[in-house]
This record gives C-alpha cells, structure tokens and sequence, in this order.
C-alpha cells in the first residue's frame, strides 16, 4: 500500500522555525515529486512549492520564498518541509502530496498541524 | 499568482446536477490543460477527484465530471448524494512553474 505519513503536531513562538517530515512508503521515491499545501484555519487550500527527489531540485511559492526549505532523504524516502521566521497567521494545517505525474495530487499524507503561539 | 476564483458556495437536492466554476486566466487554466478538482472533508485530506481537466482516477464514480472554456474550467456533480457535502477545490499548474489553487465550494446537498 502506498502511504505518506507526516510528523506530528507541532507548536512554536513567533519567529521560531518547524520542520515537517513527510515519510513516504510504497512507491518508487525518485519516481514522484512531492508538493507541500497548507490550510489555515478557515482558509483554503495554499500551495507552497514542489519539491523533485531525482534531483533534490525545488520551486517554491513566492509568498515563501526566502522562508520556506524543502529537503528529501533518499535513504529514509523521507521530505522534509522547514518554514522560519514563523508569523501567527503560519498556523495552518500543512500536507505532503505526491504529484501523480498528471500535474495532479494523488496522494496525501495525514495533515500536520502546526500552531504558533506566544 | 492569485488564487483561481471559485463561488463560496453551491447547493442541490439528492438526485439534481450541480455545477462548480473556477476562473483563472491566461497563465493557468486558460494556457494548462492540467485543471485537477479535490473533494475536502473537514478534518481529513483532499481527496483528487478530476485531473487534466476531465479525467478520472479510479475510483471516483462517473457522477464527478470536468470540463474547460478558455479561462474557466467547471466541475459537474450529477446525481448528487448526502455524501457529496463537502467542500471542493480546483488547482491549475500556472506560469514559472507554480501551482494555484482555487478558494473552495462548499457544496450543500438540501
């Protein structure tokens, strides 16, 4: 069965830094790129970039750019989403998403809400 | 990038058709045939339901069906079902590689 399964829920001060992990299993890793989405609460579905484990290569949202690193680990078919200089409105629920190669999200990891809170 | 436009909400009775609209422009859903539909339950995760604008991955039920005029692509439940009460989401891959979600329906089955 193919899954992602992301870290557990995190809470930070303002301008601290999270990382998220997403692990995922099942599939062939290099084969899919994986994206990273958010929801705050109340809002909508936000995309924040893409992240290409054949070639570690990246394109984030520029809403994030300069904040946002996305990282894998081919070993441990693991992507890593970190966001810094947190802001009380990065309280958001924050998804892994394998991009099924028909520039669609076929796959979701389980959410990973992360609260910023002084 | 700004977010692709979606009505707030959209509502039907159990067996009726309903339509869901998302207007983008020239640099993504007008240009990208690449238009996917995400079906979202509070509290779990999106859930892919159209891709590439009409197609289905399996199985979804053929109630769910997509399509696309110049800047607008549209997803068609038919038959609608109490389980269909959900909020739905479209998302165009866009200019300088981006991708950009639409602002959520949230469907009401009366």
């Amino acid at each position: 069965q193919v899954h992602l399964v992301q870290s557990g829920a995190a809470v930070r001060k303002p301008g601290a830094s999270v990382k998220v992990s997403c692990m995922a299993s099942g599939y062939s890793f290099n084969t899919y790129f994986i994206h990273w989405v958010r929801q705050a609460p109340g809002q909508g579905l936000e995309w924040m970039g893409i992240f290409r484990p054949g070639d570690g290569s990246t394109r984030y949202s520029q809403r994030f750019q300069g904040r946002v690193t996305m990282t894998g680990d081919t070993s441990t078919t693991t992507v890593s989403m970190e966001l810094s200089s947190l802001k009380y409105d990065d309280t958001a629920v924050y998804y892994c998403t394998r991009d099924n190669s028909g520039w669609a999200f076929d796959l979701w990891g389980q959410g990973t809400l992360v609260t910023v809170s002084s | 990038q700004s977010a692709l436009t979606q009505p707030p909400s959209a509502s039907g009775s159990p067996g009726q058709s309903v339509a869901i609209s998302c207007t983008g422009s020239s640099s993504d859903v007008g240009t990208y045939n690449t238009v996917s539909w995400y079906q979202h339950y509070p509290g779990k995760a999106p859930k892919l339901i159209i891709y590439e604008v009409t197609k289905r991955p399996s199985g979804v039920p053929d109630r769910f069906s997509g399509s696309k005029s110049g800047n607008t692509a549209s997803l068609t439940v038919s038959g609608l079902q109490a389980d269909d009460e959900a909020d739905y989401y479209c998302c165009s891959h866009a200019d300088g590689d981006n991708w950009v979600f639409g602002g959520g329906t949230k469907l009401t089955v009366l």
